[in-house]
Protein backbone atom coordinates (compact mmCIF):
# COMPACT_ATOMS: atom_id res chain seq x y z
CA UNK A 1 0.00 0.00 0.00
CA UNK A 2 1.05 3.68 -0.66
CA UNK A 3 0.76 6.12 1.95
CA UNK A 4 0.52 9.18 1.18
CA UNK A 5 1.36 11.77 3.99
CA UNK A 6 -0.40 15.91 3.96
CA UNK A 7 1.22 18.74 5.45
CA UNK A 8 0.75 20.50 7.51
CA UNK A 9 -2.68 19.48 9.09
CA UNK A 10 -3.96 23.10 9.08
CA UNK A 11 -2.88 26.30 6.91
CA UNK A 12 -4.24 29.66 8.49
CA UNK A 13 -4.25 32.35 5.96
CA UNK A 14 -5.61 35.70 5.26
CA UNK A 15 -7.74 36.23 1.66
CA UNK A 16 -5.60 37.13 -0.85
CA UNK A 17 -2.39 35.13 0.28
CA UNK A 18 -0.85 32.41 -1.02
CA UNK A 19 -1.35 28.63 -0.42
CA UNK A 20 1.34 25.89 -0.46
CA UNK A 21 0.12 22.25 0.22
CA UNK A 22 2.38 19.24 0.45
CA UNK A 23 1.46 15.63 -0.16
CA UNK A 24 4.29 12.52 0.11
CA UNK A 25 3.89 9.41 -1.04
CA UNK A 26 5.48 6.84 0.72
CA UNK A 27 6.89 5.34 -2.51
CA UNK A 28 7.37 6.87 -5.93
CA UNK A 29 3.49 7.40 -7.66
CA UNK A 30 5.65 9.14 -11.02
CA UNK A 31 3.02 11.90 -11.79
CA UNK A 32 -0.28 10.25 -11.23
CA UNK A 33 -1.08 11.94 -8.60
CA UNK A 34 -4.23 13.86 -8.02
CA UNK A 35 -6.19 16.83 -6.12
CA UNK A 36 -9.56 17.36 -4.31
CA UNK A 37 -11.04 20.24 -2.46
CA UNK A 38 -14.16 19.53 -0.23
CA UNK A 39 -16.25 22.05 1.37
CA UNK A 40 -18.33 21.41 4.46
CA UNK A 41 -21.43 19.35 3.20
CA UNK A 42 -20.23 18.85 -0.10
CA UNK A 43 -18.37 15.91 -1.67
CA UNK A 44 -15.24 16.13 -2.98
CA UNK A 45 -14.00 17.90 -6.20
CA UNK A 46 -11.75 16.84 -8.06
CA UNK A 47 -8.88 19.73 -8.35
CA UNK A 48 -5.83 18.38 -10.42
CA UNK A 49 -4.83 15.03 -12.01
CA UNK A 50 -1.83 13.83 -13.13
CA UNK A 51 0.15 16.17 -10.74
CA UNK A 52 -0.03 19.29 -12.88
CA UNK A 53 -3.22 18.92 -15.02
CA UNK A 54 -6.48 20.77 -13.99
CA UNK A 55 -9.68 19.46 -14.30
CA UNK A 56 -12.40 21.01 -16.13
CA UNK A 57 -13.57 24.31 -15.04
CA UNK A 58 -10.92 25.11 -12.14
CA UNK A 59 -9.66 28.53 -11.97
CA UNK A 60 -5.99 28.87 -13.00
CA UNK A 61 -4.78 30.39 -9.44
CA UNK A 62 -5.07 26.79 -9.19
CA UNK A 63 -1.84 24.88 -9.82
CA UNK A 64 0.30 21.33 -8.97
CA UNK A 65 3.68 19.84 -9.34
CA UNK A 66 5.83 17.28 -8.50
CA UNK A 67 6.69 13.66 -9.31
CA UNK A 68 8.16 10.74 -7.89
CA UNK A 69 7.47 11.43 -3.88
CA UNK A 70 6.71 14.80 -3.68
CA UNK A 71 4.17 17.45 -4.64
CA UNK A 72 2.78 20.61 -4.07
CA UNK A 73 -0.76 22.36 -5.10
CA UNK A 74 -0.51 26.07 -4.82
CA UNK A 75 -2.92 28.02 -4.59
CA UNK A 76 -2.04 31.70 -5.91
CA UNK A 77 -4.47 33.99 -4.22
CA UNK A 78 -6.98 32.61 -1.97
CA UNK A 79 -10.52 33.55 -2.51
CA UNK A 80 -13.05 33.45 -0.03
CA UNK A 81 -14.41 30.24 -1.30
CA UNK A 82 -10.88 28.36 -1.89
CA UNK A 83 -10.99 27.97 2.41
CA UNK A 84 -11.91 24.36 2.85
CA UNK A 85 -10.09 20.99 3.19
CA UNK A 86 -7.40 19.34 0.19
CA UNK A 87 -7.18 16.08 -0.58
CA UNK A 88 -4.20 13.85 -2.62
CA UNK A 89 -4.95 10.59 -4.09
CA UNK A 90 -3.51 8.07 -5.82
CA UNK A 91 -4.05 5.01 -7.34
CA UNK A 92 -1.34 1.88 -7.53
CA UNK A 93 -3.25 -1.49 -7.72
CA UNK A 94 -6.05 0.22 -5.54
CA UNK A 95 -6.83 3.86 -4.56
CA UNK A 96 -4.92 5.59 -1.62
CA UNK A 97 -6.02 9.17 0.13
CA UNK A 98 -4.15 11.57 1.82
CA UNK A 99 -5.04 12.59 5.62
CA UNK A 100 -6.06 15.96 4.21
CA UNK A 101 -4.97 19.14 4.49
CA UNK A 102 -7.57 22.11 6.06
CA UNK A 103 -6.91 25.70 4.79
CA UNK A 104 -8.92 28.33 7.11
CA UNK A 105 -9.51 31.67 6.92
CA UNK A 106 -6.70 33.23 9.66
CA UNK B 1 -23.00 16.28 -17.31
CA UNK B 2 -22.88 13.44 -15.67
CA UNK B 3 -24.81 13.02 -12.82
CA UNK B 4 -24.82 10.37 -9.76
CA UNK B 5 -27.57 9.93 -7.72
CA UNK B 6 -27.33 7.88 -4.93
CA UNK B 7 -29.80 6.52 -2.02
CA UNK B 8 -30.27 3.64 0.57
CA UNK B 9 -30.50 3.26 4.09
CA UNK B 10 -29.43 5.69 6.44
CA UNK B 11 -29.97 3.95 10.07
CA UNK B 12 -28.90 0.87 10.69
CA UNK B 13 -28.43 -1.93 14.26
CA UNK B 14 -25.25 -3.81 14.20
CA UNK B 15 -25.10 -6.71 12.57
CA UNK B 16 -27.32 -5.33 9.78
CA UNK B 17 -26.17 -4.64 5.92
CA UNK B 18 -25.41 -1.76 4.64
CA UNK B 19 -27.27 -1.49 1.12
CA UNK B 20 -26.32 1.31 -0.98
CA UNK B 21 -27.67 2.04 -4.38
CA UNK B 22 -26.06 4.99 -7.50
CA UNK B 23 -27.55 5.67 -10.97
CA UNK B 24 -25.64 7.33 -13.51
CA UNK B 25 -27.21 9.76 -15.99
CA UNK B 26 -26.15 12.31 -18.66
CA UNK B 27 -23.12 9.92 -19.78
CA UNK B 28 -21.32 7.05 -20.61
CA UNK B 29 -21.47 3.72 -18.54
CA UNK B 30 -18.97 1.97 -19.97
CA UNK B 31 -15.23 2.52 -19.42
CA UNK B 32 -15.44 3.94 -16.15
CA UNK B 33 -14.60 2.39 -12.99
CA UNK B 34 -17.59 2.93 -10.01
CA UNK B 35 -16.56 3.58 -6.98
CA UNK B 36 -17.44 3.76 -3.57
CA UNK B 37 -15.84 6.28 -0.98
CA UNK B 38 -16.59 6.75 2.75
CA UNK B 39 -15.72 9.63 5.42
CA UNK B 40 -16.35 9.02 8.93
CA UNK B 41 -17.93 11.81 10.99
CA UNK B 42 -15.28 14.83 10.83
CA UNK B 43 -12.27 12.52 9.35
CA UNK B 44 -11.07 11.60 5.80
CA UNK B 45 -11.66 10.01 2.66
CA UNK B 46 -11.19 5.76 2.60
CA UNK B 47 -12.04 4.28 -0.81
CA UNK B 48 -14.24 1.07 -0.37
CA UNK B 49 -13.95 -0.33 -3.78
CA UNK B 50 -14.90 -0.15 -7.59
CA UNK B 51 -16.34 -2.21 -10.54
CA UNK B 52 -15.49 -1.64 -14.08
CA UNK B 53 -18.44 -1.43 -16.43
CA UNK B 54 -18.16 -5.33 -17.18
CA UNK B 55 -18.23 -6.29 -13.53
CA UNK B 56 -14.93 -6.73 -12.86
CA UNK B 57 -14.37 -5.45 -8.77
CA UNK B 58 -11.76 -4.25 -6.51
CA UNK B 59 -12.11 -3.90 -2.97
CA UNK B 60 -9.98 -2.18 -0.51
CA UNK B 61 -7.79 -4.83 1.15
CA UNK B 62 -9.23 -3.88 4.60
CA UNK B 63 -12.36 -4.43 3.89
CA UNK B 64 -12.71 -7.04 1.08
CA UNK B 65 -14.27 -10.23 3.51
CA UNK B 66 -17.48 -7.40 3.88
CA UNK B 67 -17.90 -5.74 0.78
CA UNK B 68 -19.63 -6.48 -2.55
CA UNK B 69 -20.07 -4.00 -4.97
CA UNK B 70 -22.31 -5.41 -8.25
CA UNK B 71 -23.10 -3.36 -11.79
CA UNK B 72 -26.76 -3.58 -13.77
CA UNK B 73 -25.94 -2.12 -16.81
CA UNK B 74 -29.14 -2.44 -17.84
CA UNK B 75 -29.92 0.67 -15.92
CA UNK B 76 -26.82 2.48 -15.31
CA UNK B 77 -26.62 1.77 -11.80
CA UNK B 78 -24.39 -0.12 -9.25
CA UNK B 79 -24.56 -1.07 -5.52
CA UNK B 80 -22.69 -1.57 -2.44
CA UNK B 81 -23.41 -3.53 0.08
CA UNK B 82 -21.37 -3.86 3.57
CA UNK B 83 -21.96 -6.83 5.76
CA UNK B 84 -21.69 -7.27 9.81
CA UNK B 85 -21.57 -3.54 10.23
CA UNK B 86 -20.52 -1.72 13.25
CA UNK B 87 -20.55 1.70 14.33
CA UNK B 88 -17.12 1.50 13.17
CA UNK B 89 -18.83 1.64 9.85
CA UNK B 90 -20.93 5.18 10.48
CA UNK B 91 -19.78 7.33 7.64
CA UNK B 92 -21.09 9.58 4.79
CA UNK B 93 -20.41 6.99 1.74
CA UNK B 94 -20.13 8.84 -1.65
CA UNK B 95 -19.93 7.10 -5.18
CA UNK B 96 -18.49 8.59 -7.41
CA UNK B 97 -17.01 7.90 -11.45
CA UNK B 98 -13.43 6.85 -11.64
CA UNK B 99 -10.95 6.85 -14.48
CA UNK B 100 -9.55 3.37 -12.92
CA UNK B 101 -6.01 2.16 -14.01
CA UNK B 102 -5.77 5.12 -16.35
CA UNK B 103 -4.40 8.22 -15.58
CA UNK B 104 -4.16 9.38 -11.86
CA UNK B 105 -7.35 6.93 -11.34
CA UNK B 106 -8.77 10.15 -10.23
CA UNK B 107 -12.59 10.75 -9.28
CA UNK B 108 -13.86 13.10 -11.55
CA UNK B 109 -17.69 12.59 -10.38
CA UNK B 110 -19.44 12.31 -7.37
CA UNK B 111 -22.38 11.68 -5.90
CA UNK B 112 -24.20 13.87 -3.22
CA UNK B 113 -23.07 11.54 -0.45
CA UNK B 114 -25.25 9.35 2.08
CA UNK B 115 -25.21 9.37 5.78
CA UNK B 116 -25.17 5.86 7.17
CA UNK B 117 -25.35 5.38 11.00
CA UNK B 118 -24.41 2.45 12.98
CA UNK B 119 -26.48 2.38 15.97
CA UNK B 120 -28.83 -0.24 18.68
Amino acid sequence: EIVLTQSPDTLSLFPGERATLSCRASRSVTSYLAWYQQRPGQPPRLLMYEASKRATGVPARFSGSGSGTDFTLTISSLEPEDFAVYYCQQRYKWLTFGGGTTVQIK
Amino acid sequence: QVQLQQWGAGLLKPSETLSLTCAVSGGSFSGYYWTWVRQPPGKGLEWIGEITYDGSPNYNPSLTSRVTISVDTSKNQFSLNVTSVTAADTALYFCARGLGITSSGQLDNWGQGTLVTVSS
